[in-house]
């Protein structure tokens, strides 16, 4: 298994800020995702974080608005830019380990937009 | 494109019976199929997976799931249910080598003492 640690666990921020969430894992990582869980419903994959380079969106998920950056294997960050009350979910970090063969999930970072 | 569908948005058992959860896929390859389980507050946790070979695959917890393809379902069985098992549990389909998951939208379980 891993850790997985997300920062922040949860925070409250006002309508047209930005915020960085953070992922670091404790293990060597072959393949970080972020995800989204919007209140009451079920997991929707944001974008493949790439090591070194752009993450890959998914289906209605642009750069602009969920800026992704991973400096190196074991860390990245989801950016949720100009957020609007509907931004507000659970944002989740998913790694597969080297050897593990199965996708481990992070505790997520909940964000409440006002 | 893939989906999932649990068509069970909640369930109660008493604590001891047994627990069937419904789980049905859309994919047009061979599916890789997942089932997670999340508790209040915390993070997702794999309970079983399919890949390949046997059909019906154990997991932790005692629990166990049923890969039939051709009613396209993955579902979960528990014998014997106990009151540490009431959470949500969500149902995936991996694609992308199994790495990139779509969820269904979850079942929640509540078990009565």
């Amino acid at each position: 298994s891993a850790v997985i640690s997300q920062k922040p666990s949860r925070d409250i921020c006002q309508r047209g800020t930005s915020l960085t969430i953070q992922c670091q894992v404790d293990s060597q990582v072959t393949m970080m995702f972020w995800y989204r869980q919007q209140p009451g419903q079920s997991l929707t994959l944001i974008a493949t974080a790439n090591q070194g380079s752009e993450a890959t969106y998914e289906s209605g998920f642009v750069i602009d608005k969920f800026p992704i950056s991973r400096p190196n294997l074991t860390f990245s960050t989801l950016t949720v830019s100009n957020m609007s009350p509907e931004d507000s979910s659970i944002y989740l970090c998913s790694v597969i380990i080297q050897g593990a063969g199965e996708l481990f999930f992070g505790e997520g970072s909940r964000l409440t937009v006002l | 494109a893939q989906s999932v569908t649990q068509p069970d948005i909640h369930i109660t058992v008493s604590e001891g019976a047994s627990l069937e959860l419904r789980c049905n896929y859309s994919y047009g390859a061979t599916p890789y199929l997942f089932w997670y389980v999340q508790s209040p507050g915390q993070g997702l946790q794999l309970l079983l997976k399919y890949f390949s070979g046997d059909t019906l695959v154990q997991g932790i917890k005692g629990f166990e799931a049923e890969f039939k393809r051709s009613q396209s379902s993955f579902n979960l069985r528990k014998p014997s249910v106990h009151w540490s098992d009431a959470a949500e549990y969500f149902c995936a389909v991996g694609t992308g080598g199994g790495n990139k998951l779509t969820f269904g939208t979850g079942t929640q379980l509540k078990v009565e003492l």
